[in-house]
């Protein structure tokens, strides 16, 4: 079945540190990949998303490349902010009837001053 | 403004109650999800619903219990049957059949003791 890996966390890290979070996938065929941000106490909120091979989503300095030959997504910024504490989530999401997101488990990043 | 409307955001309940929680969207989508949200364990999805009057289990469905009257809303009960329901409880909606993004209520922290 399908599935999504994220790294474990949590992750501390200072302010205008470069930022990674792994995430892979598995499934059969090719699924749509999306990043998912959960400020504390909010629902979740999209971050960016990719839907084919090599396709590269990017919002707020974040970006995150669909890589079919290692399927992965790793989540990358350059320079983070206190702002950007947060718990972060992979999903991927087919089209179809009865189409639904897995989610990997989230991870939560700090960032200090 | 359109968006998903969860409520009460903070909910209580002795043991051996059931309760319903809220979910309301105004953004005309045909798919609503519910998910439980607890630590360390990422989104498990409990219902969801394509279209008006039906309604599907998720993973972990026992306890549960959903309805789609309208549209607009698919509200959740939690029912003395479910073995350890404190958590915090997510719903989300997108067009039917697409892999657009799921939009997200902001929760309700539920706390039965």
């Amino acid at each position: 079945g399908n599935s999504v890996t994220q790294m474990e966390g949590p992750v501390t890290l200072s302010e205008e540190a470069f930022l990674t979070i792994n995430c892979t996938y598995t499934a059969t065929g090719y699924p749509s990949l999306f990043w998912y941000v959960q400020y504390p106490g909010e629902g979740l909120q999209l971050l960016l998303k990719a839907t084919k091979a090599d396709d590269k989503g990017s919002n707020k300095g974040f970006e995150a490349t669909y890589r079919k030959e290692t399927t992965s997504f790793h989540l990358e910024k350059g320079s983070v902010q206190v702002s950007d504490s947060a718990v972060y989530f992979c999903a991927l999401s087919w089209t179809g009837a009865n189409s639904k997101l897995t989610f990997g488990k989230g991870i939560t990043l700090s960032v200090r001053p | 403004d359109g968006g998903i409307t969860q409520s009460p955001k903070y909910l209580f309940r002795k043991e051996g109650q059931n309760v319903t929680l809220s979910c309301e969207q105004n953004l005309n989508h045909d798919a609503m999800y519910w998910y439980r949200q607890d630590p360390g364990q990422g989104l498990r999805l409990i219902y969801y619903s394509q279209i008006v009057n039906d309604f599907q289990k998720g993973d972990i469905a026992e306890g549960y219990s959903v309805s789609r009257e309208k549209k607009e809303s698919f509200p959740l009960t939690v029912t003395s049957a479910q073995k350890n329901p404190t958590a915090f409880y997510l719903c989300a909606s997108r067009p039917q059949g697409t892999n657009s993004p799921l939009h997200f209520g902001n929760g309700t922290r539920l706390t039965v003791t």
